[in-house]
């Protein structure tokens, strides 16, 4: 079965510092990748996807996400972060095979300092 | 805007009770899913719909059933309410297949059951 790892549960970070939240997911086929966003009282919405073609993909407010097939990887980053970036990260994962399932990471919490 | 209304945002219930959350979608999309969201779980699919009257057991479908009676309503059932099933219910529909198609999530309708 797929399942998708994000590394770190609680992120805390000061305003203007850079951010990298690690994904990792488990199947090797053709894999489509998302990053959801859920900020605090709202509900989740698409941050960035990535189905084909160049590896690095961009994202809304400033998020960007870099495919790596080699190491089953999908890290969400952001150069400087800011006190609204406050929120749940969750990396998913499709894989053809297993229709239309998608299967979520467990989340990451990022607090951001102002 | 895609809009994806959940009937209800708290509920409480009593253990044993039989328990209706219903979700709406404005937007013709074929796929409608229910997640339950727990801390440091992430999401999880109990059940998925790809048209209507279909149905697809997700991953903790247990304890639960759905109906899909018409393309823009998918309701959650659970036939006899359990403490362990106090957690928060995501909604979501996508357009055709998920392995492409971005998920729109509705608010969540927290339930407790006591």
């Amino acid at each position: 079965a797929q399942s998708v790892s994000q590394h770190n549960h609680h992120v805390i970070l000061s305003e203007a510092a850079s951010l990298e939240l690690g994904c990792n997911y488990s199947y090797g086929g053709t894999v489509n990748l998302f990053w959801y966003v859920q900020y605090p009282g709202q509900h989740l919405q698409l941050l960035l996807k990535y189905f084909s073609g160049d590896p690095l993909v961009k994202g809304i407010k400033g998020f960007e996400a870099e495919f790596i097939k080699s190491k089953f990887s999908f890290n969400l980053r952001k150069p400087s972060v800011q006190w609204s970036d406050t929120a749940e990260y969750f990396c998913a994962v499709n894989a053809v095979e297993y229709g239309n399932k998608l299967v979520f990471g467990a989340g990451t919490i990022l607090r951001v300092k102002s | 805007d895609v809009k994806v209304t959940q009937s209800s945002r708290y509920l409480v219930k009593r253990t044993g009770e039989k328990v209706f959350l219903e979700c709406v979608q404005d937007m013709d999309h074929e796929n409608m899913f229910w997640y339950r969201q727990d801390p440091g779980l992430g999401l999880r699919l109990i059940y998925f719909s790809y048209d209507v009257k279909m149905k697809e057991k997700g991953d903790i479908p247990e304890g639960y059933s759905v109906s899909r009676e018409k393309k823009e309503r998918f309701s959650l059932i659970l036939e006899s309410a359990s403490t362990n099933q106090t957690s928060m219910y995501l909604c979501a529909s996508g357009q055709g297949s998920s392995y492409n198609s971005p998920l729109h999530f509705g608010n969540g309708t927290r339930l407790t059951v006591t």
